[in-house]
């Protein structure tokens, strides 16, 4: 079967670096993504990663390791823009979105 | 073109009405879906269509009914929903390494 967690919730401040993890079970896997959900809106894409190692895009970057079937998102220089939801989804073998629960990200002045 | 278009954006029905939610994609993806969430929930998957051909249906009710007249385009039509049905439905495509969702439509089903 296939599994994904990520922590609820999160807070943290303005101006600093926020990581949240994702860890995950499955049989089958085409890549990670992680989507960022404001309330109300659909998700939006921020990373994705099928091969080991570290992916930066300016203020974000995001992990795999897939020997330890783990992934984690890096926020740096926080804004309070950034307070949303953060949804880890894993591509399966038949290249179909499996989502977590998603992080609810509450930045703080 | 690199996104999703849904419409309608917000759709207001009784339940007694027909109604059809419209999705397009013209990034060449193969691969099409249909989610739908509630509120501080995840997405939660109903329909899958790869290849123009429904190869998911999460056990969606048949008042949800959908259709792929081709590759670019998804429909979702709707019957005699209930109010519980009031979500916001998300349209997305896929194909390795990339992903993409429409800014969906709001249902509220009275």
């Amino acid at each position: 079967g296939q599994n994904i967690d990520q922590p609820t919730e999160m807070t943290a401040t303005e101006g600093a670096i926020v990581q949240i993890n994702c860890t995950y079970q499955t049989s089958g896997f085409n890549g990670l993504f992680w989507y960022q959900q404001h309330a109300g809106e659909a998700p939006t894409f921020l990373s994705y990663n099928v091969l080991d190692g570290l992916e930066e895009k300016g203020r974000f970057s995001s992990f795999l390791s897939r020997s330890k079937g783990y992934s984690y998102l890096l926020l740096k220089e926080l804004q309070m823009k950034d307070s949303a939801s953060y949804l880890c989804a894993l591509m399966d073998s038949n290249y179909q979105l499996i989502w977590g629960a998603g992080t609810k990200l509450i930045i703080k002045p | 073109d690199t996104e999703v278009t849904q419409t309608p954006k917000h759709l207001v029905m009784g339940m007694t009405n027909k109604k059809s939610l419209k999705c397009e994609q013209h990034m060449g993806h193969r691969a099409m879906y249909w989610y739908k969430q509630k509120a501080k929930k995840p997405p939660e998957l109903m329909f899958v269509y790869s290849y123009e051909k429904l190869s998911i249906n999460e056990s969606v009710p048949s008042r949800f009914s959908p259709e792929c007249p081709n590759s670019s385009l998804l429909n979702l039509h709707l019957h005699a929903l209930q109010p519980e049905d009031s979500a916001l439905y998300l349209c997305a495509s896929s194909q390795e390494g990339q992903g993409a969702f429409g800014p969906g439509t709001r249902l509220t089903v009275t």
